[in-house]
């Protein structure tokens, strides 16, 4: 089935630390993938995009066709950054529009 | 400027009491979504408007309903809510669903408590 898997459910770094949240996918050809942030107690919302090969907050994501990844990295992590990040496909008629699993990621001080 | 809203954002009801959730936006965007949240698990898609065009997903029960009456506002109706359906209710906009581009924008979703 085509979808978006997160494989680790809770990802806790040091403050400075390099951080990578992962995100596999099974579609084919090279899918236009997001990165949705969830942080307490705000709705759900765009980090970033594929298409727009942007860093927002340090936060990059390339995807890699290769290992069918798109893995969310930033290289020194913050304390605001701890939040629920989630992976997903676009709102288009081809894909499966379902979230992947999420991954909380808590950044120590 | 709130672009999507939400009412109540809590609701509590009684198991079998049909209840109807609000979703309001001023984006003037085709698409509007529904989705499900339950604690400590990803939003799960129940259905979306494209305009007119009601699209649900199969997986969702017949229980819940969805109306849009005009572009700016869509409805969930959960006819017999049970237990179970007590999560986080989520509505997202999106400018189309034909585009690769097309972000997603949430509302702050509708906390239901079913007793």
């Amino acid at each position: 089935a085509q979808r978006v898997t997160q494989p680790e459910k809770l990802l806790s770094v040091f403050k400075g630390a390099p951080v990578e949240l992962k995100c596999n996918y099974s579609y084919s050809g090279s899918p236009e993938l997001f990165w949705y942030v969830q942080y307490s107690r705000q709705r759900l919302q765009l980090l970033l995009r594929h298409i727009s090969r942007e860093s927002i907050k340090g936060f990059t994501a390339d995807l890699n066709k290769g290992e069918t990844s798109f893995h969310l990295k930033k290289p020194f992590a913050q304390e605001e950054d701890s939040a629920m990040y989630y992976c997903a496909p676009p709102p288009s008629g081809t894909y499966k529009y379902i979230f992947g699993t999420g991954t909380r990621l808590k950044v120590l001080a | 400027d709130a672009m999507v809203i939400q009412n109540p954002r809590y609701q509590v009801t009684q198991f079998g009491k049909p209840v109807t959730l609000s979703c309001s936006q001023t984006l003037n965007h085709n698409v509007m979504y529904w989705y499900q949240q339950k604690s400590s698990q990803a939003p799960k898609l129940l259905f979306h408007y494209y305009d007119k065009d009601f699209n649900n997903e199969a997986d969702t029960p017949d229980n819940f309903q969805s109306r849009r009456p005009n572009t700016s506002f869509c409805f969930l109706d959960i006819r017999s809510p049970g237990l179970g359906d007590t999560a986080m209710y989520l509505c997202a906009t999106s400018r189309s669903a034909a585009g690769i581009q097309e972000t997603q924008y949430f509302g702050p979703g509708t906390r239901l408590l079913v007793l």
